[in-house]
């Protein structure tokens, strides 16, 4: 699995884009980049995934640029309610046999002021 | 669709007790996945099942940790003896991979988690 570095805290103020940057140089030709956001005393919940170029959901937008050993989530007009951990994690699709493996790393605390 | 289901949601014990915690995943989903979590770090995987089959238990404590998924579906962890680092939050997730396009397969679907103190 390839290994993901992201930085550790980020603050932004309600209103603002957030964009968390994770790093990932030995990805691989079937990896899929997969973010997750969780928030305290609650399980991590999926956000956005993505393979190449842009994805954009009703949560955030996916930017991966050609050579796919960075990504970048991008949360639009952050609230409050938007501070959590948010977790990149890298790796195959599902196995039918076996499932896909869910390796996390130490996550980016996003604090969101008023 | 109901979620992730775990039991209990908080529990104490002493060091050197037995403790077991109980995960009911999502109707139908084949793989099911028991993480830990202690404060201020990410998820670590304990042990990954497909079906009551077991993917990986690499990394886990195999000398007091042990974990079944009978029948496919409902799943415990238990915990025997405690040591006091095992203190932290124990997630369930399940997902399946059997189901719709690539994308939304790899989802999975955590519970609340339970939260045990070992003091």
């Amino acid at each position: 699995l390839a290994k993901t570095t992201q930085p550790i805290s980020m603050d932004s103020y309600e209103g603002q884009e957030v964009n968390i940057t994770c790093s990932h140089n030995n990805i691989a030709t079937n990896d899929y980049i997969t973010w997750y956001q969780q928030f305290p005393s609650q399980g991590p919940r999926f956000i956005i995934q993505g393979y190449k170029t842009k994805v954009t959901n009703e949560v955030a937008s996916l930017f991966i640029p050609a050579d796919r050993k960075s990504s970048t989530l991008s949360l639009p007009r952050v609230s409050l309610s938007d501070t959590a951990v948010y977790y990149c994690l890298v790796g195959d699709p599902p196995i039918k046999a076996a499932g896909n493996k869910l390796t996390f790393g130490g996550g980016t605390r996003v604090l969101v002021k008023p | 669709e109901a979620g992730v289901a775990q039991s209990p949601r908080y529990k104490i014990i002493e060091k050197r007790q037995s403790v077991a915690f109980w995960c009911n995943p999502i109707s139908g989903h084949a793989t099911l996945y028991w993480y830990q979590q202690i404060l201020g770090q990410g998820p670590k995987l304990l042990i990954q099942f497909q079906n009551n089959g077991v993917v990986d238990d690499s990394q886990l404590p195999k000398d007091r940790f042990s974990a079944e998924r009978l029948k496919g579906v409902d799943s415990t962890l238990k915990i025997q003896p405690a040591k006091l680092e095992d203190s932290a939050v124990y997630l369930c997730a399940s997902s399946s991979p059997n189901r719709g396009p690539p994308a939304r397969n790899t989802e999975a679907f955590f519970g609340q988690g339970t939260r045990l103190t070992v003091v």
